[in-house]
C-alpha cells in the first residue's frame, strides 16, 4: 500500500487528452516537489516531469504536470500509441524520511 | 551521453549477501547524489536508498534499514549497495538512478536510470 495513491488504470483514444492523478498527504506532496516517470514494460523508467511541472529537455510539451495542495496530476495531450506505458509519481516524505513512489497507473491507448 | 551500468545481481539463498555496483559515465558523478530503486517482478517502483554527492548523508527505506548499506567511490564513478540478510521479498530488478546536480540549480531528480540488475532470492 503506497502512501501516494494513483488510479491503477487509465485509457484514451489517439488525439485525446488524458489525466492521471496522484494523491498524498501534507508530509509528501503537500510539502515537497513531485516528479512523474514513464515506464514502457521491459525498459527502464524515464523522467517526464520534475519539480511538479518542469519538463526535462526532450520531453514533448504534450506532457504537463500540476500540483495543488496534497494532490497532483499528469496531463497527456494529443495521445499517441507510444504513450502506452506505466506512469509513476514520486515525492519525498518528511515522516518516512525517504522517497515514495505511487503504485503506478497503466495507460492504455485504445 | 549519461550512462549507468549496474552489475552484481544473481540468484542467492535467503540469508545471503550480495553487493551491487553501478558505474557512471557521461556526467560529473561527484556532483550527483545517487539512488537505488527496485522493482519486483510485475510490481511497481520501490525506492531503496539515497546517498548524497559527497557521501555525507545516506537514507534508507524501512525495508532496507539495518540490512542494506549504500556507499560510493567518486574516484571510480561508482555507487554500491551492500545487501545482507536477503529475503525472498528482496527479489527485484535493482536500478541505479541519479539524484540532482548540486551545481545546476535545478532539482531534476531521477533523470538518469541504468538498465538494472536482477536479484533473485530463492532457496
Amino acid at each position: 500500500q503506497s502512501v501516494l495513491t494513483q488510479p491503477p488504470s487509465a485509457s484514451g483514444t489517439p488525439g485525446q487528452r488524458v489525466t492521471i492523478s496522484c494523491s498524498g498527504s501534507n508530509s509528501n506532496i503537500g510539502s515537497n516537489a513531485l516528479s512523474w516517470h514513464q515506464q514502457v514494460p521491459g525498459t527502464a523508467p524515464k523522467l517526464l516531469i520534475y519539480s511538479n511541472n518542469q519538463r526535462p529537455s526532450g520531453v514533448p510539451d504534450r506532457f504537463s504536470g500540476s500540483k495543488s495542495g496534497t494532490s497532483a496530476s499528469l496531463a497527456i495531450g494529443g495521445l499517441q500509441s507510444e504513450d502506452e506505458a506505466d506512469y509513476y509519481c514520486a515525492s519525498w516524505d518528511d515522516s518516512l524520511n525517504g522517497w515514495v513512489f505511487g503504485a503506478g497507473t497503466k495507460l492504455t491507448v485504445l | 551521453q549519461e550512462h549507468l551500468v549496474e552489475s552484481g545481481g544473481g540468484v542467492v539463498q535467503p540469508g545471503s549477501s550480495l553487493r551491487l555496483s553501478c558505474v557512471a559515465s557521461g556526467f560529473t558523478f561527484s556532483n550527483f547524489g545517487m539512488h537505488w530503486v527496485r522493482q519486483a517482478p510485475g510490481k511497481g517502483l520501490d525506492w531503496v536508498s539515497l546517498i548524497w554527492h559527497d557521501g555525507s548523508n545516506r537514507y534508507y527505506a524501512a525495508s532496507a534499514k539495518g540490512r542494506f548499506t549504500i556507499s560510493r567511490d567518486n574516484s571510480e564513478n561508482t555507487v554500491y549497495l551492500q545487501m545482507n540478510s536477503l529475503r525472498a521479498e528482496d527479489t527485484a530488478i535493482y536500478f541505479c538512478v541519479s539524484d540532482y546536480d548540486i551545481l545546476s540549480g535545478r532539482y531534476m531528480r531521477f533523470a538518469f536510470w541504468g538498465q538494472g540488475t536482477l536479484v533473485t532470492v530463492s532457496s
